[in-house]
């Protein structure tokens, strides 16, 4: 299994309250990306880095923002958290971005009350 | 952006029968992957398939590429195949991102 490890892996929050979910892995790959499934729209890109410090938006990026200081590490912040952004969030990695097999880690599930 | 469809939505099966999913996509492709997400909601890689034929135990897939689609075949189906299975493509334009299917939900029954 590829070496993905999301946290926390369920949390309950607050609307208005800010959430930061953190990735990590051990493989080294350059891209790494955020998702989100919710019923009736499977998993849609929300965020996703080719880098350290590079990141580019994806899909459904609004609300959301992120960051990745170190090649291991991609954090994805709500800033204030809506019931909207009820979710499973996926993070994801791959070694060389589009050509690349991708691999998924557990997910979290968030609910924001 | 790429567009991926999947059919069928739902199916149900007997245990032992086999079945074939499809993956159609709207364009050029460098990736094209399917996954199982099972009834606790893990992804599993089953295939990374932009173009041919594998082959993993009962399970294979097809893409051909030129006509824009991708096959799945379940042999002699388990009650451990239920779940969704997702195909997902990364287009080959600059600026596409790994778009998901929205899946074909099996329930195989014993």
């Amino acid at each position: 299994d590829a070496g993905i490890t999301q946290s926390p892996r369920h949390k309950v929050t607050e609307t208005g309250t800010p959430v930061t979910l953190r990735c990590h892995q051990t493989e080294n790959h350059r891209y790494m990306y955020w998702y989100r499934q919710d019923p009736g729209h499977g998993l849609r890109l929300i965020h996703y880095s080719y880098g350290v410090k590079d990141t580019d938006k994806g899909e459904v990026s609004d609300g959301y923002s992120v960051s990745r200081s170190k090649t291991e590490d991609f954090l994805l912040t709500l800033e204030s958290a809506t019931s909207s952004q009820t979710s499973v969030y996926f993070c994801a990695i791959s070694e060389q971005g589009k050509s690349a097999e991708a691999f998924f880690g557990q997910g979290t599930r968030l609910t924001v009350v | 952006g790429i567009q991926v469809e999947q059919s069928p939505p739902d199916l149900i099966l007997q245990e032992g029968a086999n079945s074939t999913l499809r993956c159609n996509f709207s364009d050029s492709v460098n990736n094209l992957q399917w996954f199982h997400q099972n009834p606790w909601g893990q992804l599993i890689n089953l295939f990374y398939i932009p173009s041919g034929t594998k082959q993993n135990g009962r399970l294979s897939a097809t893409t051909v590429a030129t006509e824009r689609y991708s096959l799945l075949y379940i042999s002699s189906s388990q009650t451990t195949d239920s779940g969704v299975y997702f195909c997902a493509a990364h287009g080959d334009n600059y600026g596409q991102n790994f778009v998901f299917g929205p899946g074909t939900r099996l329930s195989v029954l014993p």
